[in-house]
């Protein structure tokens, strides 16, 4: 198993542009969440998954948009990037959200820069 | 919303005990506690998770406070690899801490 992977590592955008961090688990995950990660703020939720075709808000969800179209993939979309978005970005999955809350599987994470 | 607190930074010895605590006061009844750590440019990684009861692995131990309301992860004895950054989290509202680092010193 792959585990959890993320492309790509790394990014520079201009103030405005749009893009697609990718992420995606092989492991039948139901539960996928995108965190970002600024120098010492700890991780925060931006979205998160339950399953195919459900998403929800996490604590941070301005400026970003996300789909769940398989159980495999959930990208996260930045739709006119800000300087304010420069950051770590981690995908993460877990088996289930509810009952014995299994712990989470991490990426390696994207690295952000906007100019 | 359950929200946690963790001490910025603590220190140990190699070979020591560490605890870790974490308060989190707010928790609600059906929220589990989790423990990750993460190590520099590097994702988080699971420790241990629990609901009521102390839970062990092969990592650590977890105590967990009658109330819920205080955890603590105990590394039972400190290694060099241990030196991270250790997050609680509440399965509430899926938020992290600010996190605690761990130095061990030689």
């Amino acid at each position: 198993n792959a585990g959890v992977t993320q492309t790509p590592k790394f990014q520079v955008l201009k103030t405005g542009q749009s893009m697609t961090l990718q992420c995606a688990q092989d492991m039948n995950h139901e539960y996928m969440s995108w965190y970002r990660q600024d120098p010492g703020m700890g991780l925060r939720l931006i979205h998160y998954s339950v399953g195919a075709g459900i998403t929800d808000q996490g604590e941070v969800p301005n400026g970003y948009n996300v789909s769940r179209s398989t159980t495999e993939d959930f990208p996260l979309r930045l739709l006119s990037a800000a300087p304010s978005q420069t950051s770590v970005y981690f995908c993460a999955s877990s088996y289930k959200l509810t009952g014995a809350q299994r712990e989470q599987f991490f990426g390696p994470g994207t690295r952000l820069t906007v100019l | 919303d359950a929200k946690t607190t963790q001490p910025n930074s603590m220190e140990s010895n190699e070979e020591e005990p560490v605890h870790l605590p974490c308060n989190h006061s707010t928790i609600s009844g059906t929220d589990y506690i989790h423990w990750y750590r993460q190590l520099p440019s590097q994702g988080p990684e699971y420790v241990i998770h629990g609901l009521t009861s102390n839970v062990n692995n092969r990592m650590a131990s977890l105590a967990i406070a009658e109330d819920r309301k205080s955890s603590t992860l105990i590394l039972h004895r400190a290694t060099l690899r241990d030196a991270a950054v250790y997050y609680c989290m509440a399965t509430g509202k899926l938020t992290f801490g600010q996190g605690t680092i761990l130095t061990v010193h030689p």
